[in-house]
C-alpha cells in the first residue's frame, strides 16, 4: 500500500534554531500534503495545506513565516520551524492525498525544543 | 464545513468485550465521507475503517464495524472481541465534499482495553 514516510520521528533542538522535518511519499505521487500538529491528548489540528509547485495555504492563526512549507516535488514536502521556541514543542504529523479520499500519514515527528 | 463531535474523552472495556465508540457530524455536503483512525501511543495514525455516506451497507473490516445512521448524522465505530492491543486514541473524521480535501478530526477518545 501507499507509504509516506516521515523524518526525523524525534528531534530535540536548541532555542532559536531550526528544525527541519521530511515527509516522502514512497510509491505514489502526492500532489497535495496536509500538515497537521497535536498536543498532548488533543486533537489534530491542520497547519497548513501544500500543493506541489505553488505556496502554501496555512490555517488562520498559523505563522507562515515560522512554519516554513515547501512542496518543492510530488513526492516530497517540508516542514521548516524557523527560530524554534519550547512552545513550538509538539507533535507534528503529515498527511498525503490520494484522491478518492484515500490518505496517508507518516509516522509523525516529536519536537522538543529546549 | 465538517463537524466532527467526540462526546467520549475515555472509554474503558473489558477484554474480549465490544465497545462503542460515538462520533456525530454536522455537514451540508449531500456526498460526503467518515473514517476512523487509530493512534497509538507511538503516534502514528492507522487508518481503521471507511463510509461514504451513498453505501448502503454500514462498512466492516474485521472487528470493526460502523453503525451509520445517516438521520441522525452519527457514525459510530464497534470494535468486537476487545484485545489489549487495541488501547489507544481513536479518532473519527470526515474530508470536505472534494476528493483529496482535508480531513477534519474529532476531538478523539482513549480507549483502554482491561485484562
Amino acid at each position: 500500500g501507499a507509504v509516506v514516510s516521515q523524518h526525523p520521528s524525534r528531534v530535540i533542538c536548541k532555542s532559536g534554531t531550526s528544525v527541519k522535518i521530511e515527509c516522502r511519499s514512497l510509491d505514489f505521487q502526492a500532489t497535495t500534503m496536509f500538515w497537521y500538529r497535536q498536543f498532548p491528548k488533543q486533537s489534530l489540528m491542520l497547519m497548513a495545506t501544500s500543493n506541489e509547485g505553488s505556496k502554501a495555504t496555512y490555517e488562520q492563526g498559523v505563522e507562515k513565516d515560522k512554519f516554513l512549507i515547501n512542496h518543492a516535488s510530488l513526492t516530497l514536502s517540508t516542514l521548516t520551524v524557523t527560530s524554534a521556541h519550547p512552545e513550538d514543542s509538539s507533535f507534528y504529523i503529515c498527511s498525503a492525498s490520494q484522491g478518492n479520499y484515500g490518505y496517508t500519514f507518516g509516522s509523525g515527528t516529536r519536537l522538543t525544543v529546549v | 464545513a465538517q463537524k466532527i463531535t467526540q462526546t467520549q474523552p475515555g472509554m474503558f472495556v473489558q477484554e474480549k468485550e465490544a465497545v462503542t465508540l460515538d462520533c456525530t457530524y454536522d455537514t451540508s455536503d449531500q456526498s460526503y465521507g467518515l473514517f476512523w483512525y487509530k493512534q497509538p501511543s507511538s503516534g502514528e495514525m492507522i487508518f481503521l475503517i471507511y463510509q461514504g455516506s451513498y453505501d448502503e451497507q454500514n462498512a466492516t473490516e474485521g472487528r470493526y464495524s460502523l453503525n451509520f445512521q445517516k438521520a441522525r448524522k452519527s457514525a459510530n465505530l464497534v470494535i468486537s472481541a476487545s484485545q489489549l492491543g487495541d488501547s489507544a486514541m481513536y479518532f473519527c473524521a470526515a474530508p470536505g465534499e472534494t476528493s483529496g480535501s482535508r480531513l477534519t478530526f474529532g476531538e478523539g477518545t482513549q480507549l483502554t482495553v482491561n485484562p
